[in-house]
């Protein structure tokens, strides 16, 4: 069974900053990964998407990488603003259903 | 277009009454699914769709019925509510696109209270 891991459960930086969300699952045989979006009260909104032939994606200033070897993937986020604020949640489909992790809550300071 | 629409928006219910929470996608796609959402546990799976007509059970189906007589409409019945069904319900939709997968598209979601 796929399971989807984020660490830190929250984190607070100043505005600015280049920061880096962590994503982990346990099958390697991913068929996609997913970053979304969520702001409080709202739904999920997709950010990114990467097949499993690709190694990263790209929208502004996000950057999104899949290493299948690792079971890693990682969201890069440039030049942090006060509107990036909220929570980021990764998921990954082997089959059919995406199977989520439990998000990071970011909040970027001014 | 709408994009995946979610009615209710809120809902208050005794233990034991029924109802339906309603999803309607206007984007043609094939697959569709029903996740809820509760403080430290995430985003989890009900039951998903992969066209009319077919349906599956996710991760945590009990309690929870389904159907799929259109395209369009994947409505999600709650047979006898249960005070651990409190929770906020998310609708998803997506194309069906073979090998590639698509991005998934999601509703504002239905806030249910359960007494």
């Amino acid at each position: 069974k796929q399971e989807v891991t984020q660490i830190p459960a929250a984190l607070s930086v100043p505005e600015g900053e280049n920061l880096v969300l962590n994503c982990s699952f346990t099958d390697s045989a991913i068929y996609n990964l997913q970053w979304f979006r969520q702001d409080p009260g709202k739904g999920l909104t997709s950010l990114l998407l990467i097949q499993s032939s690709q190694r990263e994606q790209t929208s502004g200033r996000l950057n999104a990488s899949l290493d299948k070897s690792s079971g890693r993937s990682t969201l890069y986020i440039a030049a942090s603003q006060p509107g990036d604020s909220a929570t980021y949640l990764c998921a990954g489909g082997v089959n059919t259903p995406l199977v989520f992790g439990k998000g990071t809550r970011l909040s970027v300071i001014a | 277009n709408a994009g995946v629409t979610q009615t209710p928006k809120f809902q208050v219910l005794k233990t034991g009454q029924s109802m339906t929470l309603q999803c309607a996608q206007d984007m043609n796609h094939e697959y569709m699914s029903w996740y809820r959402q509760d403080p430290g546990m995430g985003l989890r799976l009900i039951h998903y769709s992969v066209g009319a007509g077919i349906t599956d059970q996710g991760e945590v189906p009990n309690g929870y019925n389904v159907s799929r007589s259109t395209t369009e409409d994947f409505p999600l019945r709650l047979l006898s509510a249960a005070p651990s069904q409190t929770s906020v319900y998310f609708c998803a939709s997506r194309p069906r696109t073979g090998l590639k997968y698509e991005k998934l598209f999601f509703g504002s979601g239905t806030q249910l209270s359960v007494l």
